[in-house]
């Protein structure tokens, strides 16, 4: 069976702040893909990022940046300097072979001026 | 512009009354999904198609039903079974062999009145 588990359910920081968003994901698969998405109040699900299991890169984006461990199946999501623009719910997912998209529950993030 | 269109975006439901949720894409793509998602939690699956004439239950089937006649439709159908049927509902594609992330519609609030 596949898990997403994201424990924060809600992080308030202070604008400027760095937040780091955890995801844990299990699967007992080997081949599998691991998605970030963005939910703002007009509760849309905007994607960030993917990363299939064969590729543990870091990826960097502008503010954005993402840690990618198997060995800990963790797939870690860092805003730097947020802003206030970055509040929102924040879904981690993972697919196992494009059959479904397990989603987790979600991190909600306050960024406060 | 491709897409997927959900449509309404607000809905009202008598108790006791079947209703209808649209979903619509563009993109071409093979695999469609319905996920549900209560206020401050995820999203959970209700079914997925990944081609014409075939779908499959996911987690919280139990209530609701669809039909996947066309490649480009995937409307669900909430019944008078379902006992707690507000929630926001949304629809999403993906082209599986390409291997792309899931593009989502705007989403549907049901509530029943």
């Amino acid at each position: 069976a596949q898990k997403v588990t994201q424990a924060q359910t809600e992080i308030s920081v202070v604008e400027k702040e760095d937040v780091t968003l955890d995801c844990v994901y299990e699967t007992r698969d080997t081949t599998y893909y691991l998605f970030w998405y963005k939910q703002p109040p007009s509760g849309e699900l905007v994607f960030l990022i993917r990363r299939n299991s064969f590729d543990e890169q870091n990826e960097i984006s502008g503010r954005y940046s993402w840690n990618f461990q198997k060995s800990t199946s963790s797939f870690n999501f860092t805003i730097t300097a947020s802003q206030v623009v970055d509040s929102a719910v924040y879904f981690c997912a993972l697919s196992v072979r494009y059959s479904t998209f397990i989603f987790g529950s979600g991190t909600r993030l306050s960024v406060k001026p | 512009d491709g897409g997927i269109t959900q449509s309404p975006k607000y809905l009202f439901r008598k108790e006791g009354q079947n209703v209808t949720l649209s979903c619509e894409q563009n993109l071409n793509h093979d695999a469609m999904y319905w996920y549900r998602q209560d206020p401050g939690q995820g999203l959970r699956l209700i079914y997925y198609s990944q081609i014409v004439n075939d779908f499959q239950k996911g987690d919280i089937a139990e209530g609701y039903s669809v039909s996947r006649e066309k490649k480009e439709s995937f409307p669900l159908t909430v019944t008078s079974a379902q006992k707690n049927p507000t929630a926001f509902y949304l629809c999403a594609s993906i082209n599986r062999a390409q291997g792309t992330e899931a593009f989502f519609g705007q989403g549907t609030r049901l509530t029943v009145v």
